[in-house]
C-alpha cells in the first residue's frame, strides 16, 4: 500500500531565505509525482508535475525533484516571500487514470 | 488551462437533509472523476472512484449508500451527502481526468465546504 510523508509538519522561516520541502512514499513503482499548493479554506493549486521517467521540474522559484529508487521528492523554494505561505501537498499516482494518494503536507509559514 | 468547477463552493444545511454537489469539466472529456475528503488540519483522502456510465468505486470505510455518486456525461459527476451529520462536515473536492491540452492529468476542483449543523 502507497505511504506518502512529509517532513516537516510545519515550517517557518523569514522571508528572503531559500528552503526544501522533503516527501517520501513507500513504492516507488509511481507514475508521477505532483506538488500541490493549498491556501487556507481553498482548494488545490498544481505547482509541479513531474514524470515517473524525469529528474526535476523547475517553475520560476521553485524546483521539484525526483528520486523514484529511494522513494524521495523534494521541493525547493528560492528567496522565499511572505506570499509563499500556505500549505504544501505531495501527492503520487500509480497510473495516468488511478487515483492520487496524497501526504499530509507541510505547512509554511514566511515570515516578514 | 483546463478548468474543473464545482457547485455549490459552500452549504450550511440541517442535520438530516441531503446535499448534492456538482463537479463538472468545463473544456475537456473525463472518463474518470474522483471526490476527496478534507478534514480540518488534515490531508485529502480518495473517497470515491467515478468512471461515465458505470457504478463508482468506492474506497474502504466509504458508505456507498450515503454518499450517492452519479457519472452521468463525461463532464459532470455529482456527490449526494444523504441524510447529513455534523461529523459528515467536511471539505469536498472532486478531480476529472482527461486531456486538456497537450497533457493527460486530473484536474481539480475548487472544493465544496460542507457545514451540517
Amino acid at each position: 500500500k502507497q505511504e506518502v510523508t512529509q517532513i516537516p509538519a510545519a515550517l517557518s522561516v523569514p522571508e528572503g531565505e531559500n528552503l526544501v520541502l522533503n516527501c517520501s512514499f513507500t513504492d516507488s513503482a509511481i507514475y508521477n509525482l505532483q506538488w500541490f499548493r493549498q491556501d487556507p479554506g481553498k482548494g488545490l493549486t498544481s505547482l509541479l508535475l513531474i514524470q515517473s521517467s524525469q529528474r526535476e521540474q523547475t517553475s520560476g522559484r521553485l524546483n521539484a525533484s525526483l528520486d523514484k529508487s529511494s522513494g524521495r521528492s523534494t521541493l525547493y523554494i528560492a528567496a522565499s516571500q511572505p506570499g509563499d505561505s500556505a500549505t504544501y501537498l505531495c501527492a503520487v499516482s500509480v497510473s495516468s487514470a488511478s487515483k492520487i494518494i496524497f501526504g499530509s503536507g507541510t505547512r509554511l509559514s514566511i515570515r516578514p | 488551462g483546463a478548468v474543473v468547477s464545482q457547485h455549490p463552493s459552500r452549504v450550511i444545511c440541517k442535520s438530516g437533509t441531503s446535499v448534492k454537489i456538482e463537479c463538472r469539466s468545463l473544456d475537456f472529456q473525463a472518463t474518470t472523476m474522483f471526490w476527496y475528503r478534507q478534514f480540518p488540519k488534515q490531508s485529502l483522502m480518495l473517497m470515491a472512484t467515478s468512471n461515465e456510465g458505470s457504478k463508482a468505486t468506492y474506497e474502504q470505510g466509504v458508505e456507498k449508500d450515503k454518499f450517492l455518486i452519479n457519472h452521468a456525461s463525461l463532464t459532470l459527476s455529482t456527490l449526494t451527502v444523504t441524510s447529513a451529520h455534523p461529523e459528515d462536515s467536511s471539505f469536498y473536492i472532486c478531480s476529472a481526468f482527461g486531456l486538456a491540452g497537450f497533457q493527460e492529468t486530473q484536474y481539480f476542483g475548487p472544493g465544496t465546504r460542507l457545514l451540517v449543523l
